[in-house]
């Protein structure tokens, strides 16, 4: 699977937006483009997907850069239940298996 | 919760001692995963199945692991003659097949090897 770059770590005030990016400057034309985050002392969880367009589910909005090197996850605004390591992940069309390779992730912290 | 549990939660053991944890998914998921994570890393894969059959295994999954999903439903990655370096996070996801569907994690279980 392509690779994947992240800020180590991001601070943000509660109930602002948040952008957390990706580059992902290897990307082929068929990676999708997955966001889990993990909370203190759990598993991951899934957050959003996408290929081209952008998306917006409950939980966040995924910008993609229109040539794809670079995506955007954003959080309206972030409680402190946000604070989160939030990892980029592309799944590349032939991962039959849809496994999932996390890198470092960044480690979001939201400050009251 | 997410519905994926994990048993037991915390294993604490001596080297060279066999482990066995389990993992019981969400019941409709045919897809069950197995990923180690060590302090400050994100997760790694260590195998598959799909249903019953194990489709895929991890580099990082040496002889001394051995993972089974008997019936396809729970599943037990085992570790024998376990050593310093396998302590970790173990934690164990489900899914339905297809494409980019999410994977469900549990909470994990944290193994230290003394």
């Amino acid at each position: 699977d392509a690779k994947t770059t992240q800020p180590n770590s991001m601070e943000s005030n509660e109930e602002e937006p948040v952008h957390l990016p990706c580059n992902h400057s290897t990307i082929s034309g068929t990676d999708y483009i997955h966001w889990y985050r993990q909370l203190p002392s759990q598993g991951p969880e899934y957050v959003i997907h996408g290929l081209t367009s952008n998306v917006n589910n409950r939980m966040a909005s995924l910008a993609i850069a229109e040539d794809r090197k670079s995506s955007t996850l954003i959080l309206h605004r972030a409680t402190l239940r946000d604070a989160a390591v939030y990892y980029c992940i592309l799944r590349a069309l032939n991962n039959a298996g849809n496994m999932l390779t996390f890198g470092g992730g960044t480690r979001l912290m939201v400050k009251p | 919760d997410t519905g994926v549990s994990q048993d037991p939660r915390h294993k604490i053991t001596k080297r060279g001692q066999n482990v066995t944890f389990r993992c019981d998914p969400i019941s409709e998921h045919n897809r069950l995963y197995w990923y180690r994570q060590t302090l400050g890393q994100g997760p790694e894969f260590l195998t598959y199945f799909q249903n019953e059959a194990q489709l895929e295994k991890s580099r990082l999954l040496s002889d001394r692991f051995s993972a089974e999903r008997p019936k396809g439903s729970f599943s037990t990655l085992e570790i024998q003659r376990t050593e310093q370096g396998d302590s970790a996070m173990y934690l164990c996801a489900s899914s339905l097949s297809g494409q980019n569907r999410e994977q469900y994690f549990g909470p994990g279980t944290r193994l230290t090897v003394t």
